[in-house]
């Protein structure tokens, strides 16, 4: 059973850090793309970035490009979001997902529970 | 960057099709791909590539694309149809979303 399970959200000060994680289980982590998506409070759905199975980080949403960086350790089955100069429009929940094809980049076929990140003074 | 169009809401009769439109600039060339949101739930992909329906997703569910519209049907309605649903996009090296279509069954 695929299963993502996202971590490190909370309440953070506007201007500071917080480093997300999604960690992976019930698939061959290393043969998929993995993807940030973000959904504020009562909005929709925004992809926020991606990291290729074999070729490296794929892009950023313009609205955090320079301030956010995507990253992913396949030994820990792991996908991470660094995320600096937060802003109190960074607020959402987080989610990760899964691509659904190794060469096909953008059909996410599995998602995780979301983790919620604030910012707020 | 490319945009997509969604009505804000559809209202629906138990047991009658929904038809949720997704509006972008000659989508027919894209694979579009449709999400299901619950409250309180992550978003569960529904279709894919514009017509195949996710695995466990009911034959009520079909999706079309043509032109600069893609469409999501749900056929016979159920109550446990009512959720947000997004279309989707991989456009640029980015995803891109519709900004939703809320069902709601009357």
């Amino acid at each position: 059973e695929v299963q993502l399970m996202e971590s490190g959200g909370g309440l953070v000060q506007p201007g500071r850090s917080l480093r997300l994680t999604c960690v992976a289980s019930g698939f061959t982590f290393e043969d998929y793309g993995m993807h940030w998506v973000r959904q504020a409070p009562g909005k929709g759905l925004e992809w926020v970035s991606g990291f290729s199975w074999n070729s490296g980080v794929i892009g950023y949403a313009d609205s955090v490009k320079g301030r956010f960086t995507i990253s992913r350790d396949n030994a820990k089955n792991s996908l991470y979001l660094e995320m600096n100069s937060l802003r109190p429009d960074d607020t959402a929940l987080y989610y990760c997902a899964k691509d659904m094809e190794w060469n096909d980049p953008g059909t996410y076929d599995y998602w995780g529970q979301g983790v919620l990140v604030t910012v707020s003074s | 960057s490319y945009v997509l169009t969604q009505p804000p809401s559809v209202s629906v009769a138990p047991g009658k099709t929904a038809t949720i439109t997704c509006v972008g600039d000659n989508i027919e060339t894209y694979g579009v791909h449709w999400y299901q949101q619950k409250p309180g739930q992550a978003p569960v992909l529904v279709v894919y590539d514009d017509f195949d329906r996710h695995s466990g997703v009911p034959e009520r569910f079909s999706g079309s694309n043509s032109g600069s519209t893609a469409t999501l049907t749900i056929s016979r309605v159920e109550a446990g149809d009512e959720a947000d649903y997004y279309c989707q996009v991989w456009d640029n090296d980015s995803g891109v979303f519709g900004p939703g279509t809320r069902v709601t069954v009357l």
